[in-house]
């Protein structure tokens, strides 16, 4: 699987919007670029995922890069409640032969100052 | 809907004993994950099955086994825990070909002594 880059730590206030960064300069062409944060004693939850095309869902936006080599996930307006571990990962769908799979890195611990 | 559950919550287990991780999901979905969590680290995969009747070894599989018992339930045994082993367990679950999110349970927290 195709690595990624991410920012140990970034500090946002509440309301305000956060722009989480993710490098993945050996993407290929069937990598999807998929999100998920981790709140505090809390399993993964998925937030949003995307492929070329830019995505919104009701939780964030997804900004991707027209060479897709980097992405951004957008949180509009920060709340105490998005305070988590925010993870950036490439899963192959080629032919549907990862299963699946997610491989996660060390991800970008967010924190939100009230 | 319960989603995915894991039981238990919290174990404490010493060296060489064995115990089986439960997980059970209610979304009808075809495939299912283990992953370990270490403290500050993110989650590798142990096993996974793609499908009922089918499971497949993950990035750190040594020491461990899965059964598939039926499209809900796909249990996590370890038969001599080691210290190492020490971590926060979860389950996930995914609907499949086409499906793209994964669904994450609560986890378990394993202490091996």
């Amino acid at each position: 699987d195709a690595k990624t880059t991410q920012p140990n730590s970034m500090e946002s206030n509440e309301e305000e919007p956060v722009h989480l960064p993710c490098n993945h300069s050996t993407i290929s062409g069937t990598d999807y670029i998929h999100w998920y944060r981790q709140l505090p004693s809390q399993g993964p939850e998925y937030v949003i995922h995307g492929l070329t095309s830019n995505v919104n869902n009701r939780m964030a936006s997804l900004a991707i890069a027209e060479d897709r080599k980097s992405s951004t996930l957008i949180l509009h307006r920060a709340t105490l409640r998005d305070a988590a571990v925010y993870y950036c990962i490439l899963r192959d769908e080629k032919g549907g032969t990862s299963y699946g799979k997610l491989t996660f890195g060390q991800g970008t611990i967010l924190t939100v100052h009230p | 809907n319960a989603g995915v559950t894991q039981t238990p919550k919290f174990q404490v287990l010493k060296t060489g004993q064995s115990m089986t991780l439960q997980c059970a999901q209610d979304m009808n979905h075809n495939s299912m994950y283990w992953y370990r969590q270490d403290p500050g680290m993110g989650l590798r995969l142990i096993y996974y099955s793609a499908s009922e009747g089918t499971t497949d070894k993950g990035e750190v599989p040594n020491g461990y086994n899965v059964s598939r018992l039926n499209k809900r339930e796909f249990s996590l045994r370890l038969e001599s825990a080691a210290p190492s082993q020490t971590s926060v367990y979860f389950c996930a679950s995914k609907k499949g070909q086409g499906g793209y999110e994964q669904y994450f349970g609560p986890g378990t927290r394993l202490t091996v002594t």
